[in-house]
Protein backbone atom coordinates (compact mmCIF):
# COMPACT_ATOMS: atom_id res chain seq x y z
CA UNK A 1 0.00 0.00 0.00
CA UNK A 2 1.54 3.33 -0.84
CA UNK A 3 -0.94 5.85 0.02
CA UNK A 4 -0.56 9.23 1.42
CA UNK A 5 -4.04 10.92 2.59
CA UNK A 6 -4.82 14.28 2.15
CA UNK A 7 -7.57 16.27 3.18
CA UNK A 8 -9.57 18.54 2.54
CA UNK A 9 -9.52 18.05 -1.17
CA UNK A 10 -10.64 21.08 -1.65
CA UNK A 11 -10.84 24.52 0.78
CA UNK A 12 -11.52 27.75 0.03
CA UNK A 13 -11.05 30.37 2.51
CA UNK A 14 -10.85 34.42 3.25
CA UNK A 15 -7.78 36.32 4.27
CA UNK A 16 -8.23 36.49 7.45
CA UNK A 17 -9.54 33.02 8.61
CA UNK A 18 -7.23 30.39 9.78
CA UNK A 19 -7.56 26.65 8.41
CA UNK A 20 -5.32 23.12 7.90
CA UNK A 21 -4.47 21.00 5.52
CA UNK A 22 -3.67 17.42 6.51
CA UNK A 23 -1.43 14.86 5.39
CA UNK A 24 -1.39 10.90 6.43
CA UNK A 25 0.78 8.08 5.90
CA UNK A 26 0.55 4.49 7.38
CA UNK A 27 3.58 3.02 5.33
CA UNK A 28 6.07 3.50 8.43
CA UNK A 29 7.83 6.14 5.87
CA UNK A 30 10.42 8.85 8.16
CA UNK A 31 10.29 11.79 5.86
CA UNK A 32 7.77 14.16 4.78
CA UNK A 33 7.17 16.46 2.53
CA UNK A 34 4.98 19.18 1.46
CA UNK A 35 4.84 20.49 -1.75
CA UNK A 36 2.90 23.86 -3.35
CA UNK A 37 2.18 23.85 -7.03
CA UNK A 38 0.33 26.67 -9.36
CA UNK A 39 -0.94 25.49 -12.49
CA UNK A 40 1.10 24.07 -15.68
CA UNK A 41 4.20 24.55 -13.37
CA UNK A 42 6.53 21.95 -11.23
CA UNK A 43 5.53 21.66 -7.93
CA UNK A 44 8.31 24.03 -5.26
CA UNK A 45 9.20 22.21 -2.22
CA UNK A 46 8.01 24.24 0.81
CA UNK A 47 8.92 22.01 3.81
CA UNK A 48 10.58 18.68 4.49
CA UNK A 49 10.25 16.77 7.92
CA UNK A 50 12.77 13.98 8.51
CA UNK A 51 11.87 11.78 11.79
CA UNK A 52 9.62 14.07 13.04
CA UNK A 53 11.88 16.72 12.61
CA UNK A 54 11.62 19.83 10.59
CA UNK A 55 14.72 19.82 8.22
CA UNK A 56 14.39 22.06 5.59
CA UNK A 57 12.24 25.67 5.41
CA UNK A 58 12.60 26.85 1.91
CA UNK A 59 11.92 30.46 3.27
CA UNK A 60 8.20 29.84 3.27
CA UNK A 61 6.73 32.87 4.85
CA UNK A 62 5.33 32.49 8.14
CA UNK A 63 1.34 32.40 7.22
CA UNK A 64 2.50 29.07 6.30
CA UNK A 65 3.15 26.67 9.45
CA UNK A 66 3.95 23.09 9.33
CA UNK A 67 3.35 20.51 11.65
CA UNK A 68 4.06 16.86 12.73
CA UNK A 69 2.68 15.65 15.47
CA UNK A 70 3.75 12.13 14.85
CA UNK A 71 5.45 10.16 12.45
CA UNK A 72 2.22 9.25 10.32
CA UNK A 73 0.62 13.04 10.30
CA UNK A 74 1.79 16.34 8.92
CA UNK A 75 -0.28 19.33 9.18
CA UNK A 76 -0.24 22.56 7.08
CA UNK A 77 -1.80 25.49 9.64
CA UNK A 78 -2.63 28.69 7.03
CA UNK A 79 -3.37 31.88 8.76
CA UNK A 80 -3.28 35.42 6.78
CA UNK A 81 -2.91 34.21 3.26
CA UNK A 82 -3.00 35.93 0.26
CA UNK A 83 -4.74 35.21 -2.85
CA UNK A 84 -1.93 34.60 -4.66
CA UNK A 85 -1.16 31.54 -2.31
CA UNK A 86 -4.21 30.00 -3.93
CA UNK A 87 -2.58 26.74 -5.39
CA UNK A 88 -2.46 22.77 -5.30
CA UNK A 89 -1.08 21.96 -1.78
CA UNK A 90 0.95 18.13 -2.46
CA UNK A 91 1.96 16.44 1.05
CA UNK A 92 4.25 13.50 -0.08
CA UNK A 93 6.33 10.76 2.13
CA UNK A 94 9.41 8.56 1.80
CA UNK A 95 11.16 5.88 3.44
CA UNK A 96 13.44 8.55 4.46
CA UNK A 97 15.25 11.72 3.06
CA UNK A 98 18.27 9.75 0.46
CA UNK A 99 18.38 9.74 -2.71
CA UNK A 100 17.27 5.92 -3.14
CA UNK A 101 14.06 5.93 -2.31
CA UNK A 102 10.93 6.71 -3.96
CA UNK A 103 8.45 9.60 -2.54
CA UNK A 104 5.04 9.13 -3.00
CA UNK A 105 2.50 12.06 -3.30
CA UNK A 106 -1.27 12.34 -2.41
CA UNK A 107 -4.07 13.52 -4.60
CA UNK A 108 -3.48 16.94 -2.78
CA UNK A 109 -5.48 19.77 -1.60
CA UNK A 110 -6.95 22.26 -3.74
CA UNK A 111 -6.93 26.08 -2.19
CA UNK A 112 -8.29 29.16 -2.61
CA UNK A 113 -7.78 32.28 -0.86
CA UNK A 114 -10.64 34.82 -1.42
CA UNK B 1 23.46 23.22 -8.49
CA UNK B 2 21.31 20.63 -9.30
CA UNK B 3 18.96 21.14 -12.75
CA UNK B 4 16.14 19.16 -14.75
CA UNK B 5 15.49 19.82 -18.72
CA UNK B 6 12.45 18.80 -20.28
CA UNK B 7 12.46 20.78 -23.12
CA UNK B 8 8.87 19.33 -24.84
CA UNK B 9 6.22 21.43 -23.53
CA UNK B 10 3.80 19.84 -25.07
CA UNK B 11 3.65 16.44 -26.83
CA UNK B 12 0.95 14.81 -29.43
CA UNK B 13 0.56 10.74 -30.50
CA UNK B 14 -1.26 8.64 -31.69
CA UNK B 15 -3.31 5.71 -29.80
CA UNK B 16 -1.17 2.61 -29.66
CA UNK B 17 1.78 4.17 -31.20
CA UNK B 18 5.19 5.00 -28.40
CA UNK B 19 6.16 7.94 -27.68
CA UNK B 20 9.39 9.23 -25.57
CA UNK B 21 9.71 12.03 -23.45
CA UNK B 22 12.82 13.49 -23.11
CA UNK B 23 14.81 14.88 -19.68
CA UNK B 24 18.56 15.55 -19.25
CA UNK B 25 19.57 16.66 -15.61
CA UNK B 26 22.68 17.94 -14.14
CA UNK B 27 24.21 16.85 -11.09
CA UNK B 28 27.70 17.01 -9.46
CA UNK B 29 26.49 14.47 -6.92
CA UNK B 30 27.85 10.83 -7.73
CA UNK B 31 24.74 9.43 -6.00
CA UNK B 32 21.36 10.33 -7.00
CA UNK B 33 17.56 8.99 -8.55
CA UNK B 34 15.71 9.61 -11.35
CA UNK B 35 12.13 9.83 -11.04
CA UNK B 36 9.28 10.12 -13.48
CA UNK B 37 5.55 10.99 -12.40
CA UNK B 38 2.27 11.41 -14.17
CA UNK B 39 0.19 14.39 -13.00
CA UNK B 40 -3.55 14.09 -14.60
CA UNK B 41 -5.87 17.16 -14.69
CA UNK B 42 -7.19 16.04 -11.22
CA UNK B 43 -4.34 17.00 -10.15
CA UNK B 44 -2.60 13.97 -8.11
CA UNK B 45 1.24 12.98 -8.49
CA UNK B 46 1.56 9.60 -9.89
CA UNK B 47 4.92 7.90 -9.38
CA UNK B 48 6.22 5.87 -12.62
CA UNK B 49 9.47 4.79 -12.73
CA UNK B 50 12.65 5.21 -10.82
CA UNK B 51 16.25 5.30 -12.07
CA UNK B 52 19.23 5.16 -9.71
CA UNK B 53 22.44 6.49 -10.76
CA UNK B 54 24.15 3.12 -9.97
CA UNK B 55 21.77 0.84 -11.65
CA UNK B 56 23.23 -1.26 -14.44
CA UNK B 57 19.88 -1.85 -15.99
CA UNK B 58 17.23 0.51 -17.57
CA UNK B 59 14.10 0.55 -15.21
CA UNK B 60 10.93 -0.98 -16.51
CA UNK B 61 7.56 -1.06 -15.15
CA UNK B 62 4.63 -2.55 -17.77
CA UNK B 63 4.37 0.09 -20.35
CA UNK B 64 7.06 2.58 -19.29
CA UNK B 65 10.65 2.55 -19.50
CA UNK B 66 13.42 4.36 -19.20
CA UNK B 67 16.13 5.19 -21.28
CA UNK B 68 19.55 6.07 -18.85
CA UNK B 69 22.16 7.73 -20.80
CA UNK B 70 24.53 8.46 -17.79
CA UNK B 71 27.37 9.80 -19.80
CA UNK B 72 24.89 12.04 -21.76
CA UNK B 73 23.17 12.74 -18.35
CA UNK B 74 19.81 12.03 -20.18
CA UNK B 75 16.71 9.95 -18.88
CA UNK B 76 13.92 9.79 -20.96
CA UNK B 77 11.02 7.74 -20.57
CA UNK B 78 9.74 5.84 -22.94
CA UNK B 79 5.60 5.10 -22.88
CA UNK B 80 4.78 1.72 -25.44
CA UNK B 81 1.19 1.77 -27.08
CA UNK B 82 -0.01 4.75 -25.80
CA UNK B 83 -3.59 4.75 -24.54
CA UNK B 84 -6.46 7.82 -24.09
CA UNK B 85 -5.88 7.67 -20.36
CA UNK B 86 -1.87 8.24 -20.55
CA UNK B 87 -3.07 12.22 -21.89
CA UNK B 88 -1.13 14.01 -18.67
CA UNK B 89 1.74 16.07 -17.56
CA UNK B 90 4.79 14.30 -17.11
CA UNK B 91 7.33 15.26 -14.58
CA UNK B 92 11.10 13.90 -14.68
CA UNK B 93 12.77 14.52 -11.54
CA UNK B 94 16.01 14.37 -9.28
CA UNK B 95 16.24 13.31 -5.79
CA UNK B 96 19.65 15.02 -4.78
CA UNK B 97 21.84 13.17 -2.68
CA UNK B 98 21.43 12.69 1.82
CA UNK B 99 23.36 16.36 2.16
CA UNK B 100 20.93 17.85 0.41
CA UNK B 101 18.12 16.49 2.45
CA UNK B 102 16.86 14.36 -0.43
CA UNK B 103 14.97 17.35 -2.34
CA UNK B 104 13.13 16.64 -5.34
CA UNK B 105 13.93 18.83 -8.01
CA UNK B 106 11.36 18.89 -10.45
CA UNK B 107 11.50 19.54 -14.16
CA UNK B 108 9.23 22.00 -16.14
CA UNK B 109 7.14 18.99 -17.45
CA UNK B 110 5.30 17.64 -20.82
CA UNK B 111 1.79 17.67 -21.59
CA UNK B 112 0.68 14.97 -23.76
CA UNK B 113 -2.25 14.31 -25.25
CA UNK B 114 -2.92 10.95 -26.71
CA UNK B 115 -5.39 11.09 -30.04
CA UNK B 116 -7.70 8.50 -30.82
Amino acid sequence: DTEVTQTPKHLVMGMTNKKSLKCEQHMGHRAMYWYKQKAKKPPELMFVYSYEKLSINESVPSRFSPECPNSSLLNLHLHALQPEDSALYLCASSQDPVSGNTIYFGEGSWLTVV
Amino acid sequence: AQKITQTQPGMFVQEKEAVTLDCTYDTSDPSYGLFWYKQPSSGEMIFLIYQGSYDQQNATEGRYSLNFQKARKSANLVISASQLGDSAMYFCAMRAGYNQGGKLIFGQGTELSVKP
